[in-house]
């Protein structure tokens, strides 16, 4: 799987937009780039993906850069619930080895003030 | 809609026994995958199985197994446990057939904290 490299660690203050970079160089012209978020004491949940264009949906923006080597997930207004260890994570559809295996990496983990 | 479930939350074990952890998906999710969570290593992922049928598998010794039944319902089982099985075991579903349309998201259920002593 292509590797990703996200900062260690962000901090933002409540109601302010965050931006959560990804750098994916190697991404192959079939990956689709993830994103998935942990809160404390819950499993991973799905947040938005995309493979070209940029997305929004309820929760964030994905904005995907035009050589497709980096991103940014993109949260408009953080509230404290928010505070999570964020991956991105890109995702082959070659099959085989692709069934169902997400490869997470270390995260940022995001730190929202009052 | 009824998230992803996983029984049971927390368990405690021996060392040198087995446990067999229990999963079920989101109703009309066909796929099912499990990842084990530790804090040197992360999330790492184990297997995915779908209609039964075991499709992908990662690292893990043979030790880790699992199967699927007919309901979509998944167990994954680890014998003869070790002091670092102690993790958090994860499940996820997918409504995904074939990733070549499109990968589509998983939805993780809340995991099975198992601390082997």
């Amino acid at each position: 799987d292509a590797k990703t490299t996200q900062p260690n660690s962000m901090e933002s203050n409540e109601e302010e937009p965050v931006h959560l970079p990804c750098n994916h160089s190697t991404i192959s012209g079939t990956d689709y780039i993830h994103w998935y978020r942990q809160l404390p004491s819950q499993g991973p949940e799905y947040v938005i993906h995309g493979l070209t264009s940029n997305v929004n949906n309820r929760m964030a923006s994905l904005a995907i850069a035009e050589d497709r080597k980096s991103s940014t997930l993109i949260l408009h207004r953080a509230t404290l619930r928010d505070a999570a260890v964020y991956y991105c994570i890109l995702k082959g559809n070659a099959g085989g080895t692709s069934y169902g295996k997400l490869t997470f990496g270390q995260g940022t983990i995001l730190t929202v003030h009052p | 809609k009824a998230g992803v479930t996983q029984t049971p939350r927390y368990l405690i074990k021996t060392r040198g026994q087995q446990v067999t952890l229990s999963c079920s998906p989101i109703s009309g999710h066909r796929s099912v995958s499990w990842y084990q969570q530790t804090p040197g290593q992360g999330l790492q992922f184990l297997f995915e199985y779908f209609s039964e049928t075991q499709r992908n598998k990662g690292n893990f010794p043979g030790r880790f197994s699992g199967r699927q039944f007919s309901n979509s319902r998944s167990e994954m089982n680890v014998s003869t446990l070790e002091l670092g099985d102690s993790a958090l075991y994860l499940c996820a579903s997918s409504s995904t057939r074939s990733v070549r349309i499109s990968p589509s998201e998983q939805y993780f259920g809340p995991g099975t904290r198992l601390t082997v002593t």
